[in-house]
């Protein structure tokens, strides 16, 4: 099965600060990789696929990047909504699997 | 409006059975091809099956496979988990979602205790 693996598990943060979300995988997935936010109690929601496609009504400060085995995703300018859990998925093979989280925090 | 709407959670004893339902509206249900995938308290997601578009392909996480069967019934726009063999670390929110994650549900819980 493909590992992923997020960096930092937490992350504190300021409103308007750029903030920088890293996930690797364990072997290349091309650009089959998804970001996902997820707040308590709620589904999660994806915010961009296929790497760097920013989903239908995410803001524009959400950016994806990245190829192969490394993959980031980036917030502009932090935004009191933005405080969250971001979840890196991979879905080149079977099984897909997620990273482990990192939590966004003031 | 697109609606997934998850059923049949619940307490359950180790080595029982579940069933899930997952009903989906508002959405061309063969269109998509649909997932779950569950959160133990306090965890991150776990992806733990997927079925194509027809039900003709479905895969599985190592953990569940071989216990839980996915399934569809594109005639009344549901989607299902079978789980058997039940253990406590099965013990997680199950949601449902198209395949890419478009759309979920709000999620089921199911507890494995004894």
């Amino acid at each position: 099965d493909i590992q992923m693996t997020q960096s930092p598990f937490t992350l504190s943060a300021s409103v308007g600060d750029r903030v920088t979300i890293t996930c690797r995988a364990s072997q290349s997935i091309n650009f089959w990789l998804a970001w996902y936010q997820q707040k308590p109690g709620k589904a999660p929601k994806v915010l961009i696929y296929r790497e760097s496609t920013l989903q239908s009504g995410v803001p524009s400060r959400f950016s994806g990047s990245g190829s192969g085995t490394d993959f980031t995703l980036t917030i502009s300018s932090l935004q009191p909504d933005d405080l969250a859990t971001y979840y890196c998925q991979q879905y080149y093979t079977y099984p897909w699997t997620f990273g482990q989280g990192t939590k966004v925090e003031l | 409006e697109v609606h997934l709407l998850e059923s049949g959670g619940g307490l359950v004893q180790p080595g029982g059975s579940l069933r899930l339902s997952c009903e989906a509206s508002g959405l061309t249900f063969t269109d998509h091809g649909m997932t779950w995938v569950r959160q133990a308290p306090g965890k991150g997601l776990e992806w733990i099956s997927g079925i194509s578009e027809s039900g003709g392909y479905s895969h599985y996480a190592d953990s569940v496979q071989g216990r839980f069967t996915i399934s569809r019934d594109n005639s009344k726009n549901t989607l299902f988990l079978q789980m058997k063999r039940l253990r406590a670390e099965d013990t997680a929110i199950y949601f449902c979602a198209t395949q890419f994650g478009d759309y979920w549900g709000q999620g089921t819980l199911v507890t494995v205790s004894s």
